[in-house]
């Protein structure tokens, strides 16, 4: 059964237009994660919520927003995506602490 | 600055070897280490490393961790075609501070 569920699982969306990724878990796990991963690179956190506590790595782009509604859902927001942003997008979630067992299939984003 | 570092970076092998991947770290208040398989999709989860000379071993794949010298292996005997995947490495420090990945190691099985 799957734990961690990302939709869409490819997305394509014009320069500039704002896209939605989405994340669920039926683990309840607390604490979810966004990577983004290019080609030949190791995923790369762009933030996490501490159950509701949402925690912004430093150089991750204001262009990239974050929702946590509930704790099985999570949702990533690009406001204006830019080529540069084409990549896989993993979610992934853990229990207290940073063992990260689950990874969502990942959602492959395509930038027109 | 906390790091970790993989090698080789790629390998290719026939089917039958068995190869030995690299892990080094370099983390302030380490916890443990993890290993994932990632072939064309999100990383799956081999082994988590707490312990200094504990083997895991999971058929073919095992790993062991040296705390001492600041390293990991991950070993697979009479590698199959369907080994062939990117290996990552990450280490979790203690706290909520999140993984710390290396660039991982892509290995080529070739029949």
């Amino acid at each position: 059964d799957a734990m961690v569920i990302q939709n869409p699982r490819y997305q394509v969306t014009q320069f500039g237009k704002p896209v939605t990724l989405s994340c669920s878990q039926t683990l309840n796990h607390n604490v979810m994660y966004w990577y983004q991963q290019k080609s030949s690179q190791a995923p790369k956190l762009l933030f996490h919520y501490y159950d509701k506590d949402f925690n912004n790595e430093a150089d991750t782009p204001d262009n990239f927003q974050s929702r946590r509604p509930n704790t099985s859902f999570c949702f990533l927001d690009i406001r204006s995506p830019g080529l540069g942003d084409a990549a896989m997008y993993l979610c992934a979630t853990s229990t207290s602490g940073n063992t990260i067992k689950y990874f969502g299939p990942g959602t492959r984003l395509t930038v027109t | 600055e906390d790091k970790v570092v993989q090698s080789p970076l790629s390998l290719v092998v026939h089917e039958g070897d068995t190869v030995t991947l690299n892990c080094s770290y370099e983390v302030t208040n380490f916890r443990s280490l993890l290993w994932y398989k990632q072939e064309k999709k999100a990383p799956t989860f081999l082994f988590m490393l707490t312990s200094s000379g504990i083997e895991k071993k999971s058929g073919r794949l095992s790993s062991i961790l040296d705390k001492k010298e600041l390293f990991s292996i991950l070993n697979i005997t009479a590698t199959q075609t369907g080994d062939s995947a990117v290996y990552l490495c990450a280490v979790a420090s203690s706290g909520n501070t999140p993984l710390v990945f290396g660039k991982g190691t892509r290995l080529s099985v070739i029949a």
